[in-house]
């Protein structure tokens, strides 16, 4: 079975700041796919990145990069430079491959989430 | 443009009555997945659906049902409300299986009183 832990209930940041949010992850699949969702308070859930556990460099995108340690089991969310608007929850979530047993296949299993706050 | 809606937004209820939460996409997607939000829990999965006519059981499943009878719609069905299912639930679709992020709707919160 797969679990995603988020060990930070809350963070805060000044505003222009470099922030990193936790998430470490177990698995017994050979391959698997590691999302960030960020949720404002009006409750939508917005995709923010994506790493595959094959792949070579971590992933960016835009001010959001995903520091990925495969031997440690992590992969902490970066945001650089941050804004008010990036005040939300964070989860983190995991999707495993089709080898060993294939169960935890094409579905999504979340963390329970870190709020962040930024101050001005 | 091609998205997911869920309805209703908000709904009250009395324990034992039957509710059924509509989850539509338009991406023509055959992944579809129902999930529910509690404070301190995450999302969890309740049910999901491969294809029309595939559901299968996720990690929360009692208390609730799926059927899939076309590829646009997962209607999720609490047959028995109970107080417990109280939460805020999310529908979700995804192209694929593995590298493909899951689009979700806006959330349905259900209140069971």
């Amino acid at each position: 079975a797969q679990k995603i832990t988020q060990t930070q209930p809350g963070m805060f940041v000044q505003e222009k700041e470099a922030v990193t949010l936790d998430c470490t992850y177990d698995t017994s699949d050979p391959s698997y796919g590691l999302f960030w969702y960020k949720q404002p308070s009006s409750g939508e859930m917005i995709f923010l990145i994506y790493q595959g556990s094959y792949d070579q460099q971590n992933a960016t995108e835009g001010r959001y990069s995903l520091n990925f340690q495969k031997a440690r089991k992590s992969a902490n969310l970066v945001i650089s430079a941050s804004q008010l608007g990036d005040s939300a929850m964070y989860f983190c979530a995991m999707r495993g491959g089709r080898g060993a047993g294939g169960t935890s296949y094409g579905k999504l299993t979340f963390g329970q989430g870190t709020i962040l706050t930024v101050h001005p | 443009d091609a998205e997911i809606t869920q309805s209703p937004r908000h709904k009250i209820t009395e324990t034992g009555r039957q509710v059924t939460l509509a989850c539509h996409q338009t991406w023509n997607h055959n992944n579809m997945f129902w999930y529910r939000q509690d404070l301190g829990h995450g999302l969890r999965l309740i049910h999901y659906s491969y294809g029309v006519q595939d559901t299968n059981k996720g990690e929360v499943s009692d208390g609730y049902s799926v059927s899939r009878s076309n590829t646009e719609d997962l209607p999720l069905t609490l047959e028995s409300a109970a107080s417990s299912q109280t939460s805020v639930y999310f529908c979700a679709s995804s192209q694929g299986l593995f590298a493909g992020e899951l689009f979700f709707g806006e959330g349905s919160r259900l209140t069971v009183l």
